[in-house]
């Protein structure tokens, strides 16, 4: 059973361009979480997810950033246009239903120049 | 919200030296997680332990839910056990909140 898979690892933008970052969550797993690194701030809940549906999205920014767990393929964070403070490290999580157990995924690093 | 504080903030070892990592919340908490962020910055998963003790290998962990702590035990350490432990729990729901972590220097 593959883990949670995190796309791309690295990724670099420029100020003002949009970044999407992927998110596959494990087989069976259909609650999907985003939590942020930020380097001073540590490990910050974002969003969380189940299937066409945001369940709780109290830590995401109120502009520029938008979450979404199509029917089909993967979650998608869409970050627009990015500040070099988005500058951090994503992680996405996924658990089964009713699991409170959250199995991460490498990561995605953006950097914003 | 739940509060985690995670002590120490620094730890530095000798290989084969024996370390516990303590964490204390808030709050009644229906789910705890350790996980170790390795050098390469991922987020590796060790424990799943909202109450009670488990061991897998040379780590293990114990959760005192009524007193609210966490303890992880790493025993006979390795250099490759340096890097970051975090502790995080969603209290009764399933948003996870992180402590500070524990950097941990293992040397040779």
């Amino acid at each position: 059973n593959a883990g949670v898979m995190q796309n791309p690892r690295h990724l670099v933008r420029r100020r003002g361009q949009e970044a999407r970052l992927r998110c596959s969550p494990m087989k069976g797993h259909s609650h999907v979480y985003w939590y942020r690194q930020l380097p001073e701030e540590g490990l910050k809940f974002m969003v969380y997810l189940q299937k066409e549906n945001i369940i709780d999205e109290s830590g995401m920014p109120k502009e520029r950033f938008s979450a979404e767990f199509p029917k089909e393929g993967p979650s998608i964070l869409r970050i627009q246009q990015v500040v070099r403070g988005d500058s951090a490290a994503y992680f996405c999580a996924s658990s089964p239903p009713s699991i409170y157990e959250q199995y991460f995924g490498p990561g995605t690093r953006l950097t914003v120049t | 919200g739940i509060q985690v504080e995670q002590s120490p903030p620094d730890l530095i070892l000798q290989e084969g030296a024996n370390s516990t990592l303590r964490c204390n919340f808030s709050d009644s908490v229906n789910n705890l997680q350790w996980f170790h962020q390795n050098p390469w910055g991922q987020l590796i998963n060790l424990f799943y332990i909202p109450s009670g003790t488990k061991q897998n290998g040379r780590l293990s962990a114990t959760t005192v839910a009524t007193e609210r702590y966490s303890l992880l035990y790493i025993s006979s350490s390795q250099t490759t056990d340096s890097g970051v432990y975090f502790c995080a729990t969603g209290g009764s729901n399933y948003k996870l909140t992180f402590g500070k972590g524990t950097l941990l220097t293992v040397n040779p």
